[in-house]
C-alpha cells in the first residue's frame, strides 16, 4: 500500500467554523490531490499540487484552499465550514505515471 | 451528458458466475483509462489498467473500444471478495495528468 496518511479521519464541526485536513506521504511523490466524494458524483478534484508551493484550482475548489509547504505534507483548508461540504475527503497521489493511490479518507460532517 | 457513465447497479450474481460491466465515455480524446475497485467506507484502489489491445490480470479482463467509447471489466469465477463498487476512469487528455472517475457500479456476489 502507498505511504499516503489522512488526519484527522472522521470530524464533525459546526458551520462557519475553519476546518483543516491534512495529508501525509512517505512516498516522496511530487503529485498530490485532494477530492471530495459524494452520492451521485464521481470524485471530483477540489486542488492539486505539482510541487512544493505549487498548487491549483480543481473543478470544484470554492470554499477550499490549500497548502504545500513540504513535499510530504498537502492541507486543505475550508475557511469557513457550510453543510455542502460535507463529505469524504481523500487525498492521492501520484508520481511519473497516470495512475493515482489514494489515502484512507477523512468523513467530514458539517452541523 | 456526463463525461464518464456507469451503470449504477447493483448486479447481484451467485459465486462462480462471470460478470461484465461497461463504462461509456464522452470525450474521444481520453487516455489512460482504469478501473479502480472501492469497498464500502474505504479509499477507491487500482484494480488495473486498460490497454488498447485488451489487458488480462488473473480473473480480471478489461477492454478498451475507441470506436464505441467505452471500456469493459469482465469478472470470472466471482468471489464473495468481489463484492465492492467498481469505478471507471479515465484521464481527459493527452495534456494533462487530471483523472476523471465514474460513480461507479456496485457488485455483490452472493454465496
Amino acid at each position: 500500500d502507498a505511504g499516503i496518511t489522512q488526519s484527522p479521519r472522521h470530524k464533525v464541526t459546526e458551520t462557519g467554523t475553519p476546518v483543516t485536513l491534512r495529508c501525509h506521504q512517505t512516498e516522496n511523490h511530487r503529485y498530490m490531490y485532494w477530492y471530495r466524494q459524494d452520492p451521485g458524483h464521481g470524485l471530483r478534484l477540489i486542488h492539486y499540487s505539482y510541487g512544493v508551493k505549487d498548487t491549483d484550482k480543481g473543478e470544484v475548489s470554492d470554499g477550499y484552499s490549500v497548502s504545500r509547504s513540504k513535499t510530504e505534507d498537502f492541507l486543505l483548508t475550508l475557511e469557513s465550514a457550510t453543510s455542502s461540504q460535507t463529505s469524504v475527503y481523500f487525498c492521492a497521489i501520484n508520481d511519473a505515471g497516470y495512475e493515482q493511490y489514494f489515502g484512507p479518507g477523512t468523513r467530514l460532517t458539517v452541523t | 451528458r456526463k463525461e464518464v457513465e456507469q451503470d449504477p447497479g447493483p448486479f447481484n450474481v451467485p459465486e462462480g458466475a462471470t460478470v461484465a460491466f461497461n463504462c461509456t465515455y464522452s470525450n474521444s480524446a481520453s487516455q489512460s483509462f482504469f478501473w479502480y475497485r472501492q469497498d464500502c467506507r474505504k479509499e477507491p484502489k487500482l484494480l488495473m489498467s486498460v490497454y488498447s489491445s485488451g489487458n488480462e490480470d488473473g480473473r480480471f479482463t478489461a477492454q478498451l473500444n475507441r470506436a464505441s467509447q467505452y471500456i469493459s471489466l469482465l469478472i470470472r469465477d466471482s468471489k464473495l471478495s468481489d463484492s465492492a463498487t467498481y469505478l471507471c476512469v479515465l484521464r481527459a487528455s493527452s495534456n494533462t495528468d487530471k483523472l476523471i472517475f465514474g460513480t461507479g457500479t456496485r457488485l455483490q456476489v452472493f454465496p
